[in-house]
């Protein structure tokens, strides 16, 4: 019963460079997500999904490009790192049938950029 | 005006007290309603969603003013355990992006 699973779940990069984060989730939702948290703020919403092959941006798409070609996986690209994309990155995906649906997160992947 | 708006804190409260959170959203369209619980370093977790009657949990008990456009989380009995940060979510009507407040800390003292 693994839920939303985030790898890594720590990583530290210099700038310039380039990595993508992994999100699956196992329990066929439909809709996905990425949200970025940085310290002592709430999260704000990277990009979406509301299916696979189907993405759209969030609050803060640029620096960012994201894929979902299944509906399990939601994969999160950096290519070019920089000190301002520092922050702790969740994972989400929820079941979208009705409104009061909730959104299940991963446990989180913590991104330095140096 | 931010989508989603909350008093950051901290609330100090001792053991056994009564705490209540508000949270203001700007979109009158807005669905849905959530408060979720984040502890330190911890990916959020549902709290208990917010619905239009007002709903109880236990210790918890939720409110959702449309007209006012707020939401309320009222704790009753404090526990040290519920010490952690209370993350005010709006669900936005029509695209079902979850919009998070920056959140509510708590910290109760022994």
């Amino acid at each position: 019963n693994a839920g939303v699973t985030q790898t890594p779940k720590f990583r530290i990069l210099k700038i310039g460079q380039s990595m993508t984060l992994q999100c699956a989730q196992d329990m066929n939702h439909n809709y996905m997500y990425w949200y970025r948290q940085d310290p002592g703020m709430g999260l704000k919403l990277i990009y979406y999904s509301v299916g696979a092959g189907i993405t759209d941006k969030g609050e803060v798409p640029n620096g960012y490009n994201v894929s979902r070609s299944t509906t399990e996986d939601f994969p999160l690209r950096l290519e070019l790192a920089a000190p301002s994309q520092t922050s702790v990155y969740f994972c989400a995906s929820s079941y979208v049938v009705h409104k009061n649906t909730e959104a299940f997160f991963g446990q989180g992947t913590r991104l330095t950029v140096v | 005006r931010k989508e989603v708006e909350q008093d950051p804190g901290p609330f100090n409260v001792p053991e056994g007290a009564t705490v209540a959170f508000n949270c203001t959203y700007s979109n009158s369209a807005s669905q849905s309603f959530f408060w979720y619980r984040q502890d330190c370093r911890k990916e959020p977790k549902l709290l208990m969603s917010v619905y239009s009657s007002g709903n109880e949990d236990g210790r918890f008990t939720a409110q959702l003013n449309r007209a006012s456009q707020y939401i309320s989380l009222l704790i009753r009995d404090s526990k040290l355990s519920d010490s952690a940060t209370y993350l005010c979510v709006v669900n936005s009507s029509g695209t079902y992006k979850y919009i998070f407040g920056t959140g509510t800390r708590l910290k109760v003292l022994a």
